[in-house]
């Protein structure tokens, strides 16, 4: 079975700081992808980043990194220089190789302030 | 090009009638996923499609739920007999093929509420 824990029910940062989310998982499979969604008040799902278990670089886009750590089994998600607009809940996910379906932890309420 | 559409965005009923949900995917996405989120928790999965054919329902919780996919594009999420804690938020997502690596887009989503 497949697991993801984020220990972060909320987190504060300011306007332009960077801020880091934690995410660890629990798998035995080798083989796996993660992934990080933001949802805002609106309640879309956002897609952001994705790693994979192979992969040899930390995943990247825009301001968006994921920190991946594969022997402590997390994928912090960092956004820098954060926006306003990136407050909102985000939600680290994993899918087993063989298998399609999301498996998401609790989310973060990440808030913005100016 | 669209995204994932979702229809109604909003319904309430009551208790013990019949809903369906509906979700549009993007187009020439074959995997199509619907996911159940109650207040305060992440998304779950209930069931996927690839094509028309149901690959895994092990999410379903119970025979009221039951979905279609009959010409591998629209999907309906069926609820009989609805109860109380049938409430929640019903996600549907699409991705262009079914696995690990393949990034599922999200509709936004029908707020489901029974009285």
């Amino acid at each position: 079975a497949q697991k993801i824990t984020q220990t972060q029910p909320g987190m504060f940062v300011q306007e332009k700081e960077a801020v880091t989310l934690d995410c660890t998982y629990d798998t035995s499979d080798p083989s796996y992808g993660l992934f990080w969604y933001k949802q805002p008040s609106s309640g879309e799902m956002i897609f952001l980043i994705y790693q994979g278990s192979y992969d040899q670089q930390n995943a990247t886009e825009g301001r968006y990194s994921l920190n991946f750590q594969k022997a402590r089994k997390s994928a912090n998600l960092v956004i820098s220089a954060s926006q306003l607009g990136d407050s909102a809940m985000y939600f680290c996910a994993m899918v087993n190789s063989g298998y399609s379906t999301l498996t998401f932890g609790k989310g973060t309420m990440l808030l913005v302030s100016p | 090009g669209a995204g994932v559409s979702q229809t109604p965005s909003n319904k309430v009923t009551e208790k013990g009638k019949y809903v369906e949900l509906r979700c549009d995917p993007i187009s020439g996405h074959t995997a199509l996923y619907w996911y159940r989120q109650s207040l305060g928790q992440g998304p779950e999965f209930l069931i996927y499609f690839q094509g028309t054919g149901a690959a895994d329902d092990s999410g379903l919780p119970n025979d009221r739920f039951f979905a279609v996919r009959p010409e591998g594009s629209v999907s309906t999420l069926k609820i009989q007999r609805t109860e109380r804690g049938d409430s929640a938020v019903y996600l549907c997502a699409s991705s262009l093929k079914a696995g690990s690596t393949d990034t599922q887009y999200f509709g936004p989503g029908t707020r489901l509420t029974v009285l």
